[in-house]
């Protein structure tokens, strides 16, 4: 069965310094995977995706991921925060043969200090 | 550019009542999804259409849920006899098929059930 675990339910950060957000998968097939943001109240935005092309996923607002098999990982980063990227982040996974329905972590909220 | 609606965005109700869900996707797509999400947590599938097709149902919903999409544009999401285990946030995401791992969320309904 797919899964998708964040480590980390609080992340907290000053601004300019990295971002390192955590996502383990598992799955028993080639997954495709994703990054959403998600600000409050407002639904999901994606930010990026693997689907099995480069293992380095840039995406938008200066985010990027890194695909690694070995360690089935899919961990988000950024260089230098900035207060607006305040914001709850999921983590997911569908694959290949299903209705692509995608199945989430719980959530790591980034927290932003001045 | 119209992403996905979502009506209403929030529901106040009473223990008991009915209540329906609307959600209008991207024009072209024909993958319509529904998800719910708890405080806390992140999105979980309830179901999945192509095109007027449910193809796919969670075991999470009971036989209180039901989702209908008629002409296979827009869908409604109907919970008979609301408990209070029902507030959450209920999502709607729309993707292309074929190019179906994208999905796109509207801004999600938020129901309270008092």
């Amino acid at each position: 069965a797919q899964s998708v675990t964040q480590l980390g339910s609080h992340v907290s950060v000053s601004e300019g310094a990295l971002v390192l957000l955590r996502c383990n998968y598992s799955s028993s097939v080639p997954p495709y995977l994703f990054w959403y943001v998600q600000y409050p109240n407002q639904g999901l935005q994606l930010l990026l995706k693997y689907t099995s092309a480069a293992t380095l996923v840039k995406g938008i607002n200066g985010f990027e991921a890194e695909f690694k098999k070995s360690e089935t990982s899919f961990h988000l980063t950024k260089p230098s925060a900035h207060m607006s990227d305040a914001a709850e982040y999921f983590c997911a996974v569908t694959w290949m043969d299903s209705s692509y329905k995608l199945i989430f972590g719980s959530g790591t909220r980034l927290l932003v200090r001045p | 550019d119209t992403g996905v609606s979502q009506d209403p965005r929030h529901k106040i109700t009473k223990r008991g009542q009915n209540v329906t869900f609307r959600c209008d996707p991207i024009s072209e797509h024909n993958r319509l999804y529904w998800y719910r999400q708890t405080l806390g947590q992140g999105p979980e599938f309830l179901t999945y259409f192509q095109n007027e097709a449910q193809l796919e149902k969670s075991r999470l919903l009971s036989d209180r849920f039901s989702a209908e999409r008629p002409k296979g544009s827009f869908s409604t999401l109907e919970i008979q006899r609301t408990e209070q285990g029902d507030s959450a946030m209920y999502l709607c995401a729309s993707s292309l098929g074929g190019q179906g791992t994208w999905q796109f969320f509207g801004p999600g309904t938020r129901l309270t059930v008092l």
